[in-house]
């Protein structure tokens, strides 16, 4: 079965230093890998995908991730945290069977920055 | 901005009421994906619709059912509330065929009491 994990419930950064949010997959096929974000009582905005291409991936807000086929990861990274980065972090991955887009996500991480 | 936008914000019913939420897709989308998110969990896939049809479903009950417009708007309706619909209700829309990320809209928070 296809799946994504984020194996952090919370992620605690100081404003300014370097942030990393984990996320690894498992599917059959080459995956499409998607980072979402969300502010408390709000939907899902859309940060960046990979598809094909370039491993490194450059998304809104100064947020790149890293896409690492033999590790069948795709972490999330920012070079320097803001305070305004708070915020709920899910990764997803496009269903490749039968299922039109779905997109099957991980349990979120709950990112703090602190000042 | 995305543009999807969703009604009502919140509601509140019954177990054993009927619910519609109504999604409006962003403008030149074609598909619609309605996903069910827990608290504390992440969105779970309900089905999508393209071109008016479903095109896929995940593993609710038939209870869950939908419909896509010609104006691509579209509807989630839920029959037989259960206090276990309690959830963000959140409509995304893409362009399948062009595009794969989905645009989410703010949601719908049902509380089945």
């Amino acid at each position: 079965a296809q799946s994504v994990a984020q194996p952090e419930d919370q992620v605690n950064v100081a404003e300014g230093n370097p942030l990393t949010v984990k996320c690894t997959y498992s599917v059959s096929g080459n995956p499409y890998l998607f980072w979402y974000v969300q502010y408390p009582n709000r939907g899902l905005q859309f940060l960046l995908k990979y598809i094909t291409g370039d491993n490194l991936v450059k998304g809104s807000y100064g947020f790149e991730a890293e896409f690492n086929k033999s590790q069948t990861s795709f972490h999330l990274k920012k070079p320097s945290a803001l305070v305004s980065d708070s915020a709920l972090y899910f990764c997803a991955v496009r269903d490749t069977g039968n299922q039109g887009g779905k997109l099957i996500f991980g349990q979120g991480t709950e990112l703090s920055v602190k000042p | 901005e995305t543009g999807v936008t969703q009604s009502p914000t919140h509601l509140i019913k019954t177990r054993g009421q009927q619910v519609t939420l109504r999604c409006s897709s962003q403008s030149g989308h074609n598909t619609v994906s309605w996903y069910q998110q827990a608290l504390g969990q992440g969105p779970q896939f309900i089905f999508q619709y393209y071109r008016e049809e479903e095109n896929g479903r995940g593993n609710f009950p038939p209870r869950f059912s939908g419909l896509q417009f010609p104006n691509y708007s579209s509807e989630l309706n839920v029959n037989a509330l259960e206090l276990d619909d309690s959830a963000l209700y959140l409509c995304a829309s893409s362009f399948e065929g062009y595009s794969y990320e989905q645009y989410f809209g703010p949601g719908t928070r049902l509380t089945v009491t």
